[in-house]
Formats: structure tokens, C-alpha cells, sequence
């Protein structure tokens, strides 16, 4: 199993809205990992789990929670959004350290729109 | 600063070779990998260079020079479903933040 399932797919929320983003892998990655992509542009790294402990937070508004509450499971609360927070977010996971194997696989995302 | 640089576009054709170019600048290399993320889905791996010289995988291959700060992705035999973006990126310093080229959007011609 190599895969990163994401849900929802699609979802669309109005800014006094409370919703969650949720990921999970099962390839035993203790690397996982939210991104932000807006369109035509690079994917920007918001959080980084390291063994289910916050590692990297990107100096991101506290609107966006993540959660990890165990080794393969990812989730992102989101609350009062604005609408500039729509984007495709990506999960994704890795093995740790450095070297071949260390490749991040990505879910398919969760397109966000904020209205 | 860091820097990575692609070109934004490029076109060829089917049945083609095309090679992509990337060249970086950061602080620290620990491996360059490049990803293909077709519009609207997810980014897949492709391959992983941190030593000198080139890595061959099917139809992909990938190069790297690290004195130069260059790597390059070969696509062989071009197929249509090989029109999308492909990412350049970086491992630095960190073993978990990856420096991101802005992406080469590769459009196939038949």
C-alpha cells in the first residue's frame, strides 16, 4: 500500500465555518506533512509531524490547527477562514531521515474553497 | 538566499526526447528530487538524484552536478498522458523541508 488517502475531495465552507481536513497512510511513514498549493505554483510546507510531534510549523495563522493523534493519521481543523485561503491542500508522508526512500507521497488533496 | 530555477513552459512532441533543466542554489544539499503533478492532482515522485551522475528509470532519467548546481529530467518517447508539471526540489539542511522549483509545464504536441 502505497498510497495517501485524503477526504474530503472537495469541500466548500463559509468563513464562520468549523471543518477538518483529515489524512492517513499505512506505509508506516513517522513523517507527515500539510501543504498549501494555489494554482500554478509550487506546494508551500504549513506543518511537518515528526513521530506524532509538531516539528515544523511555517509561521501559519492559527485558523489552521493540525492534529496528529496517531502515527497514521493526519488531520487539519480549520476554522474562520478567509477567502484567500482557498487552495488545494495536500497530506503527505515520508519516511524519516535522509537518503533514497525518503521521497514524500502526496494524497490527492482536498480542494478548499472559502466563500 | 535559496533559489531554484525551471522553466515555466516548454513544448514538444510525441515521440519526442525533451529534457528539463533545473538549476539551484541553497544552503546545504541533502538530495534533489523531481516530481510530475498533472493539473488539478497530486504531485507523484519520480526520482531522486544526491549523487553526481544520472539515475535511469524507464522512460525518465535524471542527472545531477552537484559542483554545478544542475540537474536535469530526460523524458524518452513522449507520450501524450506525459503533458503536466514537473517539479524540481530540493532537500537542504532539514530532512523534511524541500525547496520547490515554481514547476515546468510540459505540453505535448502529437
Amino acid at each position: 500500500d502505497t498510497e495517501v488517502t485524503q477526504t474530503p475531495k472537495h469541500l466548500v465552507m463559509g468563513m464562520t465555518n468549523k471543518k477538518s481536513l483529515k489524512c492517513e497512510q499505512h506505509m508506516g511513514h513517522r513523517a507527515m506533512y500539510w501543504y498549501k498549493q494555489k494554482a500554478k505554483k509550487p506546494p508551500e510546507l504549513m506543518f511537518v509531524y515528526s513521530y506524532e510531534k509538531l516539528s515544523i510549523n511555517e509561521s501559519v495563522p492559527s485558523r489552521f490547527s493540525p492534529e496528529c493523534p496517531n502515527s497514521s493519521l493526519l488531520n487539519l481543523h480549520l476554522h474562520a477562514l478567509q477567502p484567500e485561503d482557498s487552495a488545494l491542500y495536500l497530506c503527505a508522508s515520508s519516511q524519516q531521515g535522509a537518503g533514497t526512500g525518503t521521497e514524500a507521497f502526496f494524497g490527492q488533496g482536498t480542494r478548499l474553497t472559502v466563500v | 538566499g535559496q533559489n531554484i530555477d525551471q522553466p515555466t513552459e516548454m513544448t514538444a512532441t510525441e515521440g519526442a526526447i525533451v529534457q528539463i533543466n533545473c538549476t539551484y542554489q541553497t544552503s546545504g544539499f541533502n538530495g534533489l528530487f523531481w516530481y510530475q503533478q498533472h493539473a488539478g492532482e497530486a504531485p507523484t515522485f519520480l526520482s531522486y538524484n544526491v549523487l553526481d551522475g544520472l539515475e535511469e528509470k524507464g522512460r525518465f532519467s535524471s542527472f545531477l552536478s552537484r559542483s554545478k548546481g544542475y540537474s536535469y529530467l530526460l523524458l524518452k518517447e513522449l507520450q501524450m498522458k506525459d503533458s503536466a508539471s514537473y517539479l524540481c526540489a530540493v532537500r537542504g539542511n532539514s530532512n523534511y523541508q524541500l525547496i520547490w522549483g515554481a514547476g515546468t509545464k510540459l505540453i505535448i504536441k502529437p
